[in-house]
């Protein structure tokens, strides 16, 4: 069946610009989270969306960042006015209900490349 | 909070030796743990996961991990390494309570011919 998928797969911005990075769940998946893996760090957790639920933006580095999931399913993870450090691969994941003990399924990630 | 280290950024074996990626957590909650691979250019797939049953875990392409509890550790074992292997490693600690889920740094693993 399908998996998780993100687009792009590449984004070249330059300085200041906003991006936008999408992430297609697995189909019936509730549970749906956005990290960041930077070149030579591990995988940082950035929101979680569950259901209807508020989403949990604790892991979010600063207010540029900001990400919505429309009807319970397709979320869209928005960076304004990026910065160099913005570079780094965006994975997304979704869960079946958001269970602790739940295997989450990851997309192939966006690889962001800011100028 | 929970966190986890692991405590070798690079293991370099020979195909046909064992493997050991060594994982340590810390939790206030029960946790559960996971081990996820990421083959280059690839995304991440899970190998085994850890939650409160048998406290020996049997994974996919042979790889298993032990966690104990007295040791606060979910080491990553494989006990003949393969050339396909070769790729990186994290060790994840889940905490519902928290909606949290940490990842180590990973661990690179090369296997040697």
């Amino acid at each position: 069946g399908a998996g998780v998928s993100q687009s792009p797969s590449n984004k070249v911005t330059e300085k200041g610009k906003d991006v936008e990075l999408r992430c297609d769940p697995i189909s019936g998946h509730t549970a749906l989270y956005w990290y960041r893996q930077s070149l030579g760090q591990g995988l940082e957790f950035l929101i979680y969306f569950q259901g209807n639920s508020a989403p949990d933006k604790s892991g979010l580095p600063s207010d540029r960042f900001s990400a919505e999931r429309t009807g319970g399913s397709v979320s869209t993870l928005t960076i304004q006015r990026t910065q160099q450090e913005d570079s780094a691969v965006y994975l997304c994941a979704s869960s079946r209900t958001g269970l602790q003990e739940e295997t989450q399924y990851f997309g192939p990630g966006t690889r962001l490349l800011v100028l | 909070a929970q966190s986890v280290t692991q405590l070798d950024s690079h293991v370099s074996v020979s195909e046909g030796t064992p493997v050991l990626l060594r994982c340590n957590y810390s939790s206030s909650y029960s946790p559960s743990l996971f081990w996820y691979v990421q083959h280059p250019n690839k995304g991440l797939q899970l190998l085994l996961k850890y939650t409160s049953a048998a406290t020996l875990v049997k994974g996919i392409n042979g790889f298993e991990a032990e966690f104990k509890k007295s040791e606060t550790s979910f080491h990553l074992t494989k006990p003949s390494a393969h050339m396909s292997d070769a790729a990186e490693y994290f060790c994840v600690v889940s905490v519902l309570k928290n909606n949290d889920m940490r990842f180590g740094a990973g661990t690179r693993l090369t296997v040697k011919p």
